[in-house]
């Protein structure tokens, strides 16, 4: 089986600042991770994901993810954040189909 | 051109009615999927279908029903609507079940009175 966990509803970060949502998960064997964007009244937007390889892995946007199998973490990150990053943050996890993580919201402000 | 629509967008109806959802994808891909949003943002899968083939039902009520005509089509049917069945319905496909980069439409928000 395969769960994550965000243990934050919200980040605050002003612009130009690094952000930082965080993620952990809990699986069975190899894990398959992935970061989901979801603006208001849209539906999820891929970001990237984790299968196997490079444990930092670059998707949209200028979003990365660092996979850590001691730490059991997968956070997502940016050097610079913009207003127009300010979104629903999701977390996934799984193969044949997608676990989700409650979500994170994150609020870039000016 | 979008990738994967649903109608209808809003969907507002009482309890006890019975309505549908579409969902149509131009992506060529393989598996479907719908998803619930509940009113604290949490996602949960319902059903995936590959190729027309149901693969995954989740514990969900047997009043849901999902139909698939054909690979580029899942609708989802909902009897005897409930205040609970109030959500946001995405659907989603993905190239093949495992890839796990889904495309979701723009979700189907029912509210039931």
């Amino acid at each position: 089986a395969q769960s994550v966990a965000q243990p934050e509803d919200q980040v605050n970060v002003a612009e130009g600042n690094p952000l930082t949502v965080k993620c952990t998960y809990s699986v069975s064997g190899n894990p398959y991770l992935f970061w989901y964007v979801q603006y208001p009244n849209r539906g999820l937007q891929f970001l990237l994901k984790y299968i196997t390889g490079d444990n930092l892995v670059k998707g949209s946007y200028g979003f990365e993810a660092e996979f850590n199998k001691s730490q059991t973490s997968f956070h997502l990150k940016k050097p610079s954040a913009l207003v127009s990053d300010s979104a629903l943050y999701f977390c996934a996890s799984g193969y044949s189909t997608l676990t989700f993580g409650k979500g994170t919201m994150l609020l870039v402000s000016p | 051109d979008t990738a994967v629509s649903q109608t209808p967008k809003y969907l507002v109806t009482q309890m006890g009615n019975d309505k549908s959802i579409k969902c149509e994808q131009n992506l060529g891909h393989d598996t479907m999927y719908w998803y619930k949003q509940d009113s604290k943002k949490f996602l949960k899968i319902m059903f995936s279908y590959n190729n027309k083939e149901l693969i995954i039902n989740e514990t969900v009520p047997n009043r849901f029903s999902p139909k698939s005509p054909d690979k580029a089509h899942l609708n989802l049917h909902i009897n005897s609507l409930e205040l609970g069945d109030s959500a946001v319905y995405f659907c989603a496909s993905s190239p093949m079940t495992g890839d796990g980069e889904l495309f979701f439409g723009e979700g189907s928000r029912l509210t039931v009175l």
